[in-house]
This record gives structure tokens, C-alpha cells and sequence, in this order.
């Protein structure tokens, strides 16, 4: 069966410094892989997603960026934190199946910017 | 400009009666939308998954209707338990895409 690791579960972080969040998956291959960041009482922001190693599409211009090193690991990282990027960041990752393209998340990582 | 609306308040109702949620959509034509459930602290839960063509989908306790004409989809959860509070969010996307748009999500509490 597939899982999704995401780690580190919490983290605080001073602004300006640098941030990087791993999610890697197991159980299959060629996933289509996703990060989104959601902000207290706010839905689901996508931030980045992923077809294939190397292959990134951004869907909103921020401080963030995402990396594709591996078929299974996804990572988002930033050079210098803002306050604004606190939140809740979720990885996730769907079938390319073409059966309906459901997406499974993983624990998520809750990130507080002081 | 596309939407999905799903009602912020939260319901409240009483176990053992049947919930029901509201997803409202404007501006897109889905091939199909998803419904999860989302507790506190913890990512989204894949629940369902409805076809345009497709006018109801079962799964146990829960049924989803989807509407093309009135552009909506309603979440039922029938006998609900205190088990079943938590926040659903329903999520659209067309055929050539395979990136679902999220709604913001309704609060379900059931009490006891």
C-alpha cells in the first residue's frame, strides 16, 4: 500500500531564515505530487506541483520554492522566511491513472514564523 | 470568475439524524468532484469521488448527488455519530487537468 511521509511535524522558525520541508512517498511510482499551505480558517492553497523529477509548476509567486530530486521525494524550501508564510503546509500526491485523480495528503507540517 | 462555496458556518445537528453538506460551484464545468473529510491538525481525507454523468455515489453511510444543471453537490452522511464531526471539503476539476480546486470547507459537529 502507498504512504506519504511529511516531516518535520512542527517547526518555529525566526523571520529571514532559510526553511526546507521533505515529504517523500512510498508504494508507487511516477505520482503526480503537490504542496499546499493552509492558513488558519482558510482553504487549501495550491503552491507547487509536480509531474515528473525535475518538473515544477508554481501557482503563486512567493519566497517558496519546490524541488523534485527523486521520483518519490518532493521538497519546499525558502532562502528567508517571511511572517506570512506561517501556516499549515500539506504534501500530497494522486495516481496519473486517469480513474479520477484523487489526492492523498500527507500529516502535514504546522510552521510558525516569529 | 470560477468559485466553489461551501457554506462557513458550521453545522450543528444531533446524532443519529442525517447530515447534510452544500457544495456550490459557478464558471466551471468539472468532470467530476471529490468530497474529504478534514480533522483538526491532520491532512485531508479522500471520502468520495462523483462523475458529471454519475447523478448519486454510495459508500456506506454517505451519499453524494451532483447536479450539473444547478452547478451544486450535497454530502450526505445518514445515522451520523459524534465520530463524524469534522471539516468536509469538496473539490473540483476537469477532465484535462488533474489538479482538484478546493472549496474552503463546512464544519459538521454532531452531538450526542
Amino acid at each position: 500500500s502507498q504512504t506519504i511521509h511529511q516531516w518535520p511535524a512542527t517547526l518555529v522558525q525566526p523571520v529571514g531564515s532559510p526553511l526546507s520541508l521533505e515529504c517523500t512517498v512510498e508504494g508507487t511510482s511516477n505520482p503526480n505530487l503537490y504542496w499546499y499551505r493552509q492558513a488558519a480558517g482558510r482553504g487549501l492553497q495550491l503552491l507547487f506541483y509536480s509531474v515528473g523529477i525535475g518538473q515544477i509548476s508554481s501557482e503563486v509567486p512567493q519566497n517558496l520554492s519546490a524541488s523534485r530530486p527523486q521520483d518519490r521525494q518532493f521538497i519546499l524550501s525558502s532562502k528567508k522566511l517571511l511572517l506570512s508564510d506561517s501556516g499549515f503546509y500539506l504534501c500530497a500526491w494522486s495516481p496519473l491513472s486517469g480513474a479520477g485523480y484523487e489526492q492523498f495528503f500527507g500529516p502535514g507540517t504546522r510552521l510558525t514564523v516569529l | 470568475s470560477q468559485k466553489i462555496e461551501q457554506n462557513s458556518e458550521a453545522l450543528n445537528i444531533q446524532e443519529g439524524k442525517t447530515a447534510t453538506l452544500t457544495c456550490n460551484y459557478t464558471n466551471y464545468s468539472p468532470a467530476y468532484l471529490q468530497w474529504y473529510r478534514q480533522d483538526p491538525g491532520r491532512g485531508p481525507v479522500f471520502l468520495l469521488l462523483i462523475r458529471e454523468n454519475e447523478k448519486e455515489k454510495r459508500k456506506e453511510r454517505l451519499k453524494v448527488t451532483f447536479d450539473t444543471t444547478l452547478k451544486q453537490s450535497l454530502f450526505h452522511i445518514t445515522a451520523s455519530q459524534p465520530a463524524d464531526s469534522a471539516t468536509y471539503l469538496c473539490a473540483l476539476d476537469t477532465g484535462g487537468s488533474y489538479i482538484p480546486t478546493f472549496g474552503r470547507g463546512t464544519s459538521l459537529i454532531v452531538h450526542p
